[in-house]
């Protein structure tokens, strides 16, 4: 079963503007990562951020958490067409000896030239 | 170039035949795993792999087996192929389970069968 959902399931901008993903989860996490598949192909590795963190950049990628809410947001500035793309959270535990990475469904976002 | 290869990229089965879908990754990576990816359902955990040797069943199991002989390769086995197993599957690896250095993700076979 998903562990994060994120929200909304579909997004469409324009180039220029900022574009923020949601993603909520259920149970006690080690770290969040956000991933982006391009039609096609495999998933990306875009961001990581742990349990123990709040907030974390990289280039124009901008990921909080908020373990309180059980909740992360992804913001993607200044967006570009080339953003167009599935955007997925996923959500890393550790159960015991039982560790995994747990995938949402995927946000798609398109971003109109 | 370093990474995740996936072979083949497509393939079309019949019902009821085999075949095992090739993952290799030359990162040294402990943790593999494979995921199909429907669409509206996302990525799904079929199996994984701690490390050769080891292997553990994930989320949807049936139908499917796994062996992790080196720690480069991880086939995924189709014993008898059912429609419902048209999907794009994915091998993943990492150094770790929970992806703390995030996962590398293969380019998918995709499988079609009838």
């Amino acid at each position: 079963s998903q562990q994060g959902e994120e929200d909304p399931q579909a997004l469409s901008i324009q180039e220029g503007e900022n574009a923020t993903m949601n993603c909520s989860y259920k149970t006690s996490i080690n770290n969040l990562q956000w991933y982006r598949q391009n039609s096609g192909r495999g998933l990306v590795h875009l961001i990581l951020i742990r349990s123990n963190e709040r907030e974390k950049h990289s280039g124009r990628l901008r990921v909080t958490l908020d373990t309180s809410k059980k909740s992360s947001s992804l913001l993607i500035t200044a967006s570009r067409a080339a953003d167009t793309a599935s955007y997925f959270c996923a959500t890393g535990l550790r159960t015991g000896a039982n560790s995994k990475l747990t995938f949402g469904k995927g946000i798609t976002l398109s971003v109109r030239p | 170039n370093a990474g995740v290869t996936q072979t083949p990229k497509f393939q079309v089965l019949k019902t009821g035949q085999s075949m095992t879908l090739q993952c290799a990754q030359d990162m040294n990576h402990e943790y593999m795993s494979w995921y199909r990816q429907d669409p509206g359902m996302g990525l799904r955990l079929i199996h994984y792999s701690v490390g050769a040797g080891i292997t553990d069943q994930g989320e949807v199991p049936n139908g499917y087996n796994v062996s992790r002989s080196t720690t480069e390769d991880f086939p995924l086995r189709l014993l008898s192929a059912a429609p419902s197993q048209t999907s794009v599957y994915f091998c993943a690896s990492s150094y770790s389970p929970q992806g703390f250095y995030g996962y590398t993700f293969g380019s998918g076979t995709r499988l079609t069968v009838v």
